[in-house]
């Protein structure tokens, strides 16, 4: 079985730059989060879909970060404009929906803005 | 909001050894505890779980223990391997979606 896709698996930009992450998770799963991880700070959820539906955005660093979720089986997360302090690892999870359902991740974007 | 405490950072241990690691948590309505494992390159992989309504579940080398009472849980692996070697992180959610995870153990196993 196909796992959670995420591309690129490398990204590397200069500050300024727009950024797009893509994440394809598991067919059927309908819960879908975005982290971010990094040295300092650990693993941080971004933001979660139900349903395709943003569900909480609390964990979105500031304005420059959005994501969507246009169908069930493909969301992006996009950085406009990039700061160095951006560059992480980000990842993206997909699980059935309910609290008790394990979320399954992907192999991340590692991005670095220069 | 929850907050979500590990120890020890690193962790050395010796082939065939045991190792554990420990989580505390704050929410006490936390009711759901899931590790992961997460090896170089690779994104976190589920390891084990275990909800509010039981104290200890095992699959095979790997058992989780937990205390609501304490409000902590831990992660025992026995006969350890070097292919064990990896950072694990454990998590706590109430009933929600919205993970809250350790800071992660680096866990080296010696052969």
């Amino acid at each position: 079985d196909a796992g959670v896709i995420q591309s690129p698996r490398h990204e590397v930009t200069e500050m300024g730059q727009e950024v797009t992450l893509r994440c394809k998770p598991i067919s059927g799963h309908n819960s879908l989060f975005w982290y971010r991880q990094t040295m300092m700070r650990g693993l941080e959820l971004l933001i979660y879909f139900n349903n395709n539906v943003p569900i909480d955005d609390s964990g979105m660093p500031e304005d420059r970060f959005s994501a969507k979720m246009p169908n069930a089986s493909f969301s992006t997360l996009k950085i406009q404009p990039s700061e160095p302090r951006d560059s992480a690892v980000y990842f993206c999870a997909s699980s059935l929906q309910s609290g008790w359902q394990p979320q399954h991740f992907g192999d991340g974007t590692r991005l670095s803005i220069l | 909001g929850e907050n979500v405490e590990q120890h020890p950072s690193t962790l050395s241990v010796q082939e065939g050894d045991s190792a554990v690691i420990k989580c505390t948590y704050s929410d006490s309505a936390s009711n759901y505890f899931p590790w992961y494992k997460q090896e170089l390159g690779k994104g976190p992989q589920l390891i084990i779980d275990i909800r509010s309504n039981v104290g200890e579940k095992k699959d095979q080398r790997i058992a989780v223990t937990l205390n609501k009472t304490a409000k902590h849980f831990s992660l025992h692996i026995t006969e350890t391997q070097p292919e064990d070697s990896a950072v694990y992180f454990c998590a706590a959610s109430k009933n929600t979606d919205k993970l809250i995870f350790g800071t992660g153990t680096r866990l080296q196993v010696f052969p």
